[in-house]
Parts: C-alpha cells; sequence; structure tokens
C-alpha cells in the first residue's frame, strides 16, 4: 500500500530554513497526484502550507507563500519542504500527504514535530 | 481566500448517540468538501470525500452531506473508537483551507 514518511531535523534555529522530505513508498509520484505538506502547532488545527503535481507545478498558501518552496525529485520518488526565516510561530508537527486541488488528502504521513528555538 | 466554519467546537456526547457536525463554507465550494478524524498523537484520517463519498474501509456509521456552502458529517450511533477531533476541508480552489475541528468529548 502507498505510505509516506517524513524526515528532517527536529530543531532549527529562529531565522535558519527549515527542510523536511517526504518518502513515497508503494507508488510512483510520476503517475500524477498533488502532494502535499500541512502542519499543525501544538494544540491548535490543521494549516495547508502547499501542494505539489507530480510534473512539478506548485502552489502555496498566500500566508507563506513569500518562505515557501516545495519541490519533487522523482528519481528518489519523494518531494520536498523548505521554509526559510523561521520563528517559534513556525513550531508545529509537518505532514505530508497525497492530495490537494480535487483531491482529498487521502494517505498522510505519520508526522514530525519541528520546533523552532535557538 | 474560502473560509471554513465548523460547529460546534465541542460536542459532549455518549456511546450511541447520533452526533453532528456542521461545517459552513464562506463561499461556493461545489462538493468538494472533505471531512477528516484525527485523534491525539497521530495523523487525520481521511473519512468522506466529496462531500457524501464515504472513503474505503471506513464504517457505514459516518455520512456526510451537503453542497455549495453548508456540509454535515453524521455518525448514526457513536462508538468508543469515535471520540476524536474532526475537520472539514475544502479542496474547491488553489488555497486549500481547513475548519477550526471539533473535538467530539464522552459526556
Amino acid at each position: 500500500q502507498v505510505q509516506l514518511q517524513e524526515s528532517g531535523p527536529g530543531l532549527v534555529k529562529p531565522s535558519e530554513t527549515l527542510s523536511l522530505t517526504c518518502a513515497v513508498s508503494g507508488y510512483s509520484i510520476s503517475s500524477g497526484y498533488y502532494w502535499g505538506w500541512i502542519r499543525q502547532p501544538p494544540g491548535k488545527g490543521l494549516e495547508w502550507i502547499g501542494s505539489i503535481y507530480h510534473s512539478g507545478s506548485t502552489y502555496y498558501n498566500p500566508s507563506l507563500k513569500s518562505r515557501v518552496t516545495i519541490s519533487v525529485d522523482t528519481s528518489k520518488n519523494q518531494f520536498s519542504l523548505k521554509l526559510s526565516s523561521v520563528t517559534a510561530a513556525d513550531t508545529a508537527v509537518y505532514y505530508c500527504a497525497r492530495g490537494g486541488l480535487f483531491n482529498a488528502f487521502d494517505i498522510w504521513g505519520q508526522g514530525t514535530m519541528v520546533t523552532v528555538s535557538s | 481566500d474560502i473560509q471554513m466554519t465548523q460547529s460546534p467546537s465541542t460536542l459532549s456526547a455518549s456511546v450511541g448517540d447520533r452526533v453532528t457536525i456542521t461545517c459552513r463554507a464562506s463561499q461556493s465550494i461545489s462538493s468538494w468538501l472533505a471531512w477528516y478524524q484525527q485523534k491525539p498523537g497521530k495523523a487525520p484520517k481521511l473519512l468522506i470525500y466529496k462531500a457524501s463519498s464515504l472513503e474505503s474501509g471506513v464504517p457505514s456509521r459516518f455520512s456526510g452531506s451537503g453542497s455549495g456552502t453548508e456540509f454535515t458529517l453524521t455518525i448514526s450511533s457513536l462508538q468508543p473508537d469515535d471520540f476524536a477531533t474532526y475537520y472539514c476541508q475544502q479542496y474547491n480552489s488553489y488555497f486549500l483551507t481547513f475548519g477550526g475541528g471539533t473535538k467530539v468529548e464522552i459526556k
């Protein structure tokens, strides 16, 4: 079955760049679908960060757009998130998931906690 | 952006109760609405997509209805495993948005 797994540093310093990767198994990203990132601050709700199509076209949450880059590496069957100039407000559990425009998020990674602190 | 408003934010219910959660969109999203269930420390799980389609493997006591701007998630007979937080999400526009969540607690 399709599985997603996030990886990356659990601690990032303020003003630095948060980098996460989502490895996909059981499905080839190049076959289709949108792939996205969603985050959840401690004790709060879900916030969509952005999504990427298998072809590489991207769209982002306007409130984060200036700081976000999502890319796809079909050779490694993974996609990545970079969030620059982080602050404590970016502390959250970050999830990768399959889904986006006209596609619900049907498969999720387990999530990875990222703390922004010096 | 399309704002999604869920009500209530918290709901207390007993096993066997019929439970209804409402989600309103600030503009029409046709039927591009999903419902998720999230338990503490776990990733959200898709329950309903396209407003009323049951995701494979999800118990039939869960159902969704609505279109346009008004949507509901109904649990016909609440089970112990259903105590969780539920989120709606629209995927009609490029700016995807979630509702604030409804926590279903034990009465």
